[in-house]
């Protein structure tokens, strides 16, 4: 089965500086997809950014960007020039794709919450 | 483009009280999917669907049931309500297919409150 670790509950950063976010997942699949959706005080729980385990490029978003290190089973998320509005909960997440009889669904870690500070 | 919409966004519920929790897409999405959140934790998987009449347990199915009789809508049943099942639940939608269609991430809805007393 998979695990999803996210080894800081809570974490703290000034407006504009830059914050790094760690997730470690146990998996024996080959190819998988993991995300990071943020989670606000509205509670909706919104897409951050994808990849794809048979992407070796990392992917970036704007100012989200994550360093994935497949040997390490490492997927982090840095935050560039943090906003306010980046305060809330991040959850990484782990999916088996839909082909070779998976549901599809995501398994997720117990979050962080992030607070950014003026 | 409404997305996922889940009702009621709110409810208190009395122990052994039934009540449904209702969930719609208008993105023709085939698969469906039921979480929960319990306080300090990530969504666990309750139910999903791969399509109408097509239903499956996830990881904490007991006490709860589900159907899917249409594409569109993917409602959730607590039977004998238990303050275990205190918790905010989400409704979320994919889709699978084939090609640069498939394996496409999630879309949820604003989730439920739902509070057992």
């Amino acid at each position: 089965a998979q695990t999803v670790t996210q080894s800081q509950p809570e974490m703290s950063v000034q407006e504009a500086e830059t914050v790094t976010l760690s997730c470690t997942y146990d998996t024996s699949e080959n190819n998988y997809y993991l995300f990071w959706y943020k989670q606000p005080p509205s509670r909706q729980m919104i897409l951050v950014i994808r990849q794809e385990a048979y992407k070796q490029q990392n992917a970036t978003e704007n100012r989200f960007s994550v360093n994935f290190q497949k040997a390490a089973k490492s997927f982090s998320l840095k935050i560039s020039d943090s906003q306010l509005g980046d305060t809330a909960m991040y959850f990484c997440a782990f999916m088996k794709p839909f082909y070779g009889g998976s549901q599809g669904n995501l398994i997720f870690g117990k979050g962080t919450k992030l607070s950014v500070k003026p | 483009n409404a997305g996922v919409t889940q009702t009621p966004k709110f409810r208190i519920l009395k122990i052994g009280q039934s009540m449904t929790l209702q969930c719609t897409q208008d993105m023709n999405h085939n698969y469906m999917y039921w979480y929960r959140q319990d306080p300090g934790m990530g969504l666990k998987l309750i139910y999903y669907s791969v399509g109408a009449g097509i239903t499956d347990k996830g990881e904490v199915p007991n006490g709860y049931n589900v159907s899917r009789s249409t594409t569109e809508d993917f409602p959730l049943r607590l039977e004998l309500a238990a303050p275990s099942q205190t918790s905010v639940y989400f409704c979320a939608s994919s889709y699978a297919g084939q090609g640069e269609y498939s394996n496409q991430p999630q879309h949820f809805g604003d989730g439920t409150r739902l509070s057992i007393l």
